[in-house]
């Protein structure tokens, strides 16, 4: 089965820093899909970027970018320029193929602070 | 116009109560799931329907029971609820069954459920 592993419950930074979220995941297959969700405190769940496993070339969103290693199976997530608005937890998720349907397989979380 | 929605937001119960959650999508898309928040914010798949059929069961207790009336709608039934139960549920949705392409899940604004 897929697991998928953040080893930082909590990460802060300075207004206008760069920091990155670490990601880690485990799997057999070859071709995937690997999300980062962010949920501030409203608790609605919004997709921030997304990385197909057949993509060698690292996607990003504007201030969001990641750092996808195959072999290591690594997907870290940066935030340039950090903005008060990007106080949030952040949620690596995996995306599944099982039993004809795909679901998504989620790591514990990273709640970001940002420090004005 | 909300893609993902569910009702109620909120939801304050006994023990022993029997509550529903409903969950409504108007992107036209043939699968939706429910997903389980627990207090320590780690997210778990539940269920996920396909045109009305159960594909995705995580062994949850049949005390929680889905019923999909059409494909734009998932509704989650529990029975006897338990303190235990006490979470945030969340429905989401996405247009492709098979696991391939680009096609993310979105996600409703959560429920949350307190069982006193």
């Amino acid at each position: 089965a897929q697991t998928v592993t953040q080893s930082q419950p909590e990460m802060s930074v300075q207004e206008a820093e760069t920091v990155t979220l670490s990601c880690t995941y485990d799997t057999s297959e070859s071709d995937y899909y690997l999300f980062w969700y962010k949920q501030p405190p409203s608790r609605q769940m919004i997709l921030v970027i997304r990385q197909e496993a057949y993509k060698q070339q690292n996607a990003t969103e504007n201030r969001f970018s990641v750092n996808f290693q195959k072999a290591a199976k690594s997907f870290s997530l940066k935030i340039s320029d950090s903005q008060l608005g990007d106080a949030a937890m952040y949620f690596c998720a995996y995306r599944s193929y099982l039993q004809g349907a795909q679901k998504l397989v989620f790591g514990q979380g990273t709640r970001l602070t940002i420090n004005p | 116009d909300t893609a993902v929605s569910q009702t109620p937001k909120y939801l304050v119960t006994q023990m022993g109560n029997d509550k529903s959650i409903k969950c409504e999508q108007n992107l036209g898309h043939d699968t939706m799931y429910w997903y389980k928040q627990d207090s320590k914010k780690f997210l778990k798949i539940m269920f996920s329907y396909n045109n009305k059929e159960l594909i995705i069961n995580e062994t949850v207790p049949n005390r929680f029971s889905p019923k999909s009336p059409d494909k734009a709608h998932l509704n989650l039934h529990i029975n006897s609820l338990e303190l235990g139960d006490s979470a945030v549920y969340f429905c989401a949705s996405s247009q492709d069954r098979r696991g391939t392409g680009n096609y993310e899940q979105y996600f409703g604004p959560g429920t949350r459920l307190t069982v006193t």
